[in-house]
């Protein structure tokens, strides 16, 4: 039980162009979501904590506006990279927190987004 | 402010030696703590969670402790396997919902 399924596992877009990352919660609802971005032989960071039908939260320093997420229902939320730019290219990882009480997390998968 | 660190951040060894891998954190008032396991490229998997009531948890071949007092967890790996390795992070929750990670140790088990 418990996964996360995270899609695209990876891709490849140019320069100027958004692209939209989704992870799914397959057998659970989940309540809280988190978008993690990872750089190389680095450790995870966090991004943004969304709610379902609530605006995301943002940490220091992340631009909401060029990540865009969204969380509209208990399974499935988004996170929307705008106008991209070689230097979002990462590893962005996601993970799912359960209703009713549970303190143990899943993580997607990751998707590898290089922007060219 | 929570601070994550993990120690080494590489080890390389032979199959079958037992490996210890130590995370410290600066703020010991949390209420678990995750250690997960990294493939290259991949997501995360999550290898055991200590709740702060507890001072260690076994799975398998894998122990973790917590001294939630001096702010140090470690992770026993016994008998290493090339299928071992990976990198190890550990995690600790800061404020209600989010987490902390560590820096990672990257280990090697060579065969």
């Amino acid at each position: 039980g418990a996964v996360v399924s995270q899609h695209p596992s990876w891709v490849i877009c140019k320069s100027g162009t958004s692209v939209k990352i989704e992870c799914r919660s397959l057998d659970f609802q989940a309540t809280t979501m988190f978008w993690y971005r990872q750089f190389p032989k680095q450790s995870l960071m966090l991004m943004a904590t969304s709610n379902e039908g609530s605006k995301a939260t943002y940490e220091q320093g992340v631009e909401k506006d060029k990540f865009l997420i969204n969380h509209a229902s208990l399974t499935l939320s988004t996170l929307t990279v705008t106008s991209a730019h070689p230097e979002d290219s990462s590893f962005y990882i996601c993970s799912a927190r359960g209703t009713g009480g549970r303190l143990r997390y899943t993580f997607g998968s990751g998707t590898r987004l290089t922007v060219v | 402010k929570q601070e994550v660190t993990q120690i080494p951040a590489a080890l390389s060894v032979p199959e079958g030696e037992n490996l210890v891998l130590n995370c410290s954190f600066t703020d010991s008032a949390i209420y678990n703590l995750q250690w997960f396991r990294q493939d290259p490229g991949k997501g995360l998997t999550s290898l055991l969670l200590i709740q702060s009531s507890q001072r260690e948890q076994t799975s398998g071949r894998l122990n973790a402790s917590l001294d939630k007092s001096s702010g140090r967890s470690t992770l026993y790996i016994a008998a290493s396997q090339p299928g071992d390795s990976a990198t190890y992070l550990c995690a600790v929750p800061s404020g209600t919902y989010k987490y902390i990670f560590g820096t990672g140790t990257r280990l090697k088990v060579l065969a």
